[in-house]
């Protein structure tokens, strides 16, 4: 069935770049989605992509798309301490167009 | 434009007890899904309703129901309740419907089964 996988933790420095990704099975995906959660809160939802695109550039996000790698990437320019929360991965998938997502990469930022 | 409101914030309950949950989309949004989230199976999707039906459902049991009113806000059931049903509940508004427009979400609730 669909699957999206993610790396559990990531740890940067503070002034870092940060990337963080993703991998998916379903190649008829048509929206893929980054949303953020800190600590007891809901989800954020901070960019998404089309499956049209290669590339989406959003102040200090910019997510890249390799639809014959089936990756997604976020990465996070200059890191800030408040960037530290859970990313999360989803993306439409299957007839239904349900969303799938990942199990969230555990994102600390150390200054 | 207010955001996904989701009451109450906390809940206590015991083990047998029924719980409602509420959720108050985004104005204009039609769909409200609803998802289960805890430190070891991650987001479990519960179901997910569009203009007062249900849309898709999970891999929940019965225990766990829901409804959409005329107004979209929407509501979710969940009887007999089990010291596994300890969770953040969240829930999430989309103007078309997930997985055609992107999902907003409320804070959630947190639910204590003791």
């Amino acid at each position: 069935g669909e699957d999206v996988e993610q790396s559990l933790f990531l740890s940067v420095r503070e002034g870092d770049s940060s990337v963080i990704n993703c991998t998916y099975t379903d190649s008829s995906s048509t929206y893929l989605y980054w949303y953020k959660q800190e600590p007891g809160a809901g989800l954020q939802l901070l960019t998404y992509i089309f499956s049209n695109m290669d590339m989406k550039q959003d102040q200090r996000l910019t997510v890249l798309l390799n639809k014959k790698d089936k990756h997604l990437s976020l990465r996070i320019a200059d890191t800030q301490t408040g960037d530290s929360a859970i990313y999360f991965c989803a993306l439409n998938a299957g007839n239904n167009r349900k969303l799938i997502w990942g199990l969230g990469t555990s994102l600390a930022v150390n200054p | 434009k207010a955001g996904v409101t989701q009451t109450p914030r906390y809940l206590i309950k015991t083990r047998g007890q029924q719980v409602t949950l509420s959720c108050s989309p985004i104005s204009g949004h039609r769909s409200v899904s609803w998802y289960q989230q805890t430190p070891g199976q991650g987001l479990q999707f519960l179901f997910e309703y569009f203009s007062e039906t249900q849309r898709n459902k999970g891999n929940f049991p019965g225990r766990f129901s829901g409804r959409q009113f005329s107004n979209s806000r929407s509501e979710m059931n969940v009887s007999t309740l089990e010291l596994g049903d300890s969770a953040l509940y969240l829930c999430a508004s989309s103007l078309a419907g997930a997985g055609f427009s992107p999902l907003h979400f409320g804070n959630g609730t947190r639910l204590t089964v003791t």
